[in-house]
């Protein structure tokens, strides 16, 4: 079982260049998540989807967009990147919803904005 | 809204030594309460997880956490580091009743370095 691939592993950006970066799950995962990690901030969720055509905002969605137009896919866009969109990227899934639910993580995603 | 408070960024500790890492929640109704791990360029896996059927929570390689509701803390515990334990730890929060559904909130981390 792969559990929860994302792609690209690391990418380097110019401001204002666009880009997407995939989360692939093989656990029949209802709930997607993506958040970002920065030092000394934890995890923060940008925006997350509770099943197969549905979307929604996080903590923090400003910059971003996504879609889940298959339940094993959750993409995560950005149209104009911004130096302070630098982090790494966390794609994670869940079976459903209760709060007793695991997240399973991915490997990350590296992105620098320069 | 509820949230997690973990005290100390960063603990060092010798090998054979007790492992104490500090969390702290906030929340209006009983959470469901996570502690998380993540070594070196990987993502996050699970320590162990509080869901109110026992308040000792005991998890992989040897840690565990006590829910103490009178103190609203979830802090975890090793007897005895080792080597290996070197790694970002995560204390995170879950409330049914959040409207992010089982999304979790997360502390800030606390880093633990474990000398020979």
């Amino acid at each position: 079982n792969a559990g929860v691939t994302q792609t690209p592993k690391f990418r380097v950006l110019k401001t204002g260049q666009s880009m997407t970066l995939l989360c692939a799950q093989d656990m029949n995962h209802e709930y997607m998540y993506w958040y970002r990690q920065d030092p000394g901030m934890g995890l923060r969720l940008i925006h997350y989807s509770v099943g197969e055509g549905t979307t929604a905002k996080g903590e923090v969605p400003d910059g971003y967009n996504v879609s889940r137009l298959k339940k094993q896919n959750f993409l995560l866009g950005l149209e104009s990147a911004a130096p302070s969109q630098t982090s790494v990227y966390f794609c994670a899934s869940s079976k459903g919803d209760s709060g007793a639910n695991v997240l399973t993580f991915g490997a990350g995603s590296r992105l620098t904005v320069l | 809204a509820q949230s997690v408070t973990q005290l100390g960024s960063h603990v060092s500790v010798s090998e054979g030594a007790l492992v104490l890492l500090r969390c702290n929640y906030s929340s209006s109704v009983p959470p469901y309460l996570f502690w998380y791990v993540q070594y070196p360029n990987q993502g996050l896996q699970l320590l162990l997880k509080y869901t109110s059927a026992a308040t000792l929570v005991k998890g992989i390689n040897g840690f565990e956490a006590e829910f103490k509701k009178s103190e609203t803390s979830f802090h975890l515990t090793k007897p005895s580091a080792h080597m290996s334990d070197a790694a970002e730890y995560f204390c995170a929060v879950s409330d049914e009743g959040d409207q992010a559904g089982t999304a979790l909130i997360f502390g800030k981390g606390t880093t633990l370095s474990v000398s020979s």
